[in-house]
């Protein structure tokens, strides 16, 4: 199996408090980790590219000290998103790439709703 | 930034029916991949085409790819009332950075 999980699946927060997702490989290695934001009836937009051990690669106009990303280990990656807005609200998910699979195939978590009041 | 495009948006057919979506992209790639998310999940992996195969089957699923064409489709046959999902192509770009680019999504819409 293929199985990634997410930490909280739901959150609500106060404007300017820090929130925390969790997203972990639970059957595999995963050296690259993905972050997406989804708004309502709309695709995913990629935010940024987690390596384990190294610093993540953010998409343009994505800001790397509002969402700060954390890769370290080959199973969990961390996306805090600090001092939240109300604009932040959004539904965020993760993926992993098993390391060293030959096709770019990847596995999603079950997101996280985060709403900032 | 969104590569591809699919259509429909939206499509609202009877249970048993068949179903098919498209999605066309803009660059070269490796492969082509189609997920489903339920309303407020993550997204499951349906299936990968890579970019030297015309068709693939797995169960229901049945995906073409048209590279001349930059496009691709989704077909679910004999559809049921659990296909009601969104449907999303994804593309891995031939210069493989391990970025993937969804679609816009179909939302589809099983009518028992």
């Amino acid at each position: 199996g293929a199985v990634v999980s997410q930490h909280p699946s739901r959150v609500i927060c106060k404007s300017g408090t820090s929130v925390k997702i969790e997203c972990r490989s639970l059957d595999f290695q995963a050296t690259t980790m993905f972050w997406y934001r989804q708004f309502p009836k709309q695709s995913l937009m990629l935010m940024a590219t987690s390596n384990e051990g190294s610093k993540a690669t953010y998409e343009q106009g994505v800001e790397k000290d509002k969402f700060l990303i954390n890769h370290a280990s080959l199973t969990l990656s961390t996306l805090t998103v600090t001092s939240a807005h109300p604009e932040d609200s959004s539904f965020y998910i993760c993926s992993a790439r098993k390391t060293g699979a030959r096709y770019n195939e990847q596995f999603f978590g079950p997101g996280t709703r985060l709403t900032v009041l | 930034s969104q590569q591809g495009e699919e259509d429909p948006q939206a499509l609202s057919i009877q249970e048993g029916e068949n179903a098919t979506m498209n999605c066309s992209y803009k660059t070269s790639i490796n492969n082509l991949q189609w997920y489903r998310q339920n309303s407020g999940r993550g997204l499951v992996h349906l299936i990968l085409i890579r970019s030297n195969e015309r068709e693939k089957h797995s169960g229901r699923l049945r995906v073409t790819l048209d590279t001349s064409k930059k496009s691709s489709s989704l077909l679910i046959t004999a559809s049921r009332a659990a296909d009601t999902a969104s449907y999303f192509c994804a593309t891995d770009a031939s210069f493989g950075n391990e970025k993937l680019t969804f679609g816009t999504g179909t939302r589809l819409t099983i009518i028992p």
